[in-house]
């Protein structure tokens, strides 16, 4: 399988549940990336990982929290999230984190909606 | 505030005719610029580029020109067909920094 995929499509989650969004890809790419898109906002990027470390962490709540295996998986682990959290999150992947990185290949993206 | 503004939350435009989807940046350290495609409920996909050191880059029906004294991007599709309909995102980044700065999109839609 090529590309980046992401899984579960939808995701409903009460407040007190714990949950995790999968991101897997198979381009041989360095770097991935968690996005959130909310409704008429720009894209909000959450962490960056480049070589399976994590590089940058864009003051996102501790109620998220990045877990990157390998330089193929990223995992986004949530718990006792708020209404507002609900959202598209976007995965993403690149050659490297570097000056040479002009573009992202993105996964379909989770539709989170917490109740 | 936003480095990166798409202030047309949504454009229709006559299939056959052209689009333009516009973009302004207020940081003039960025040096490439992306415009990227999505379709509901899938994720964004790569659509064109252009280095700050040209003012035009053109691939197929799609052009986008570069206006670095205003900081103004555009995009011009043409002609527009039904299955451009789409959100366009503009994206800029810096030569020293590797992330995207994100606009908030415009919506296409195409009229038969």
């Amino acid at each position: 399988e090529t590309g980046v995929t992401q899984t579960p499509r939808h995701l409903v989650m009460g407040m007190t549940n714990k949950k995790s969004l999968k991101c897997e890809q198979h381009l041989g790419h360095n770097a991935m990336y968690w996005y959130k898109q909310s409704a008429k906002k720009p894209l909000e990027l959450m962490f960056v990982y480049n070589f399976k470390e994590q590089t940058e962490n864009n003051s996102v709540p501790s109620r998220f929290s990045p877990e990157c295996p390998n330089s193929s998986h990223l995992f986004l682990h949530l718990h006792t999230l708020q209404p507002e959290d609900s959202a598209l999150y976007l995965c993403a992947s690149s050659q490297g984190a570097g000056l040479a990185n002009y573009g992202y290949t993105f996964g379909s993206g989770t539709r989170l909606t917490v109740v | 505030d936003q480095q990166v503004k798409q202030n047309s939350p949504s454009l229709s435009v006559q299939e056959g005719r052209i689009s333009i989807l516009n973009c302004d940046y207020t940081n003039s350290m960025f040096d490439y610029f992306l415009w990227y495609k999505k379709y509901p409920a899938e994720g964004p996909t790569f659509l064109i580029s252009i280095s700050s050191i040209k003012d035009k880059n053109e691939d197929g029906r799609f052009t986008v020109f570069l206006n670095k004294s205003a900081k103004h991007l555009s995009l011009h599709i043409v002609p527009s067909q039904p299955g451009d309909s789409a959100v366009y995102f503009c994206a800029a980044k810096e030569d020293s920094n590797y992330q995207l700065i994100w606009g908030a999109g415009t919506k296409l839609i195409i009229k038969p």
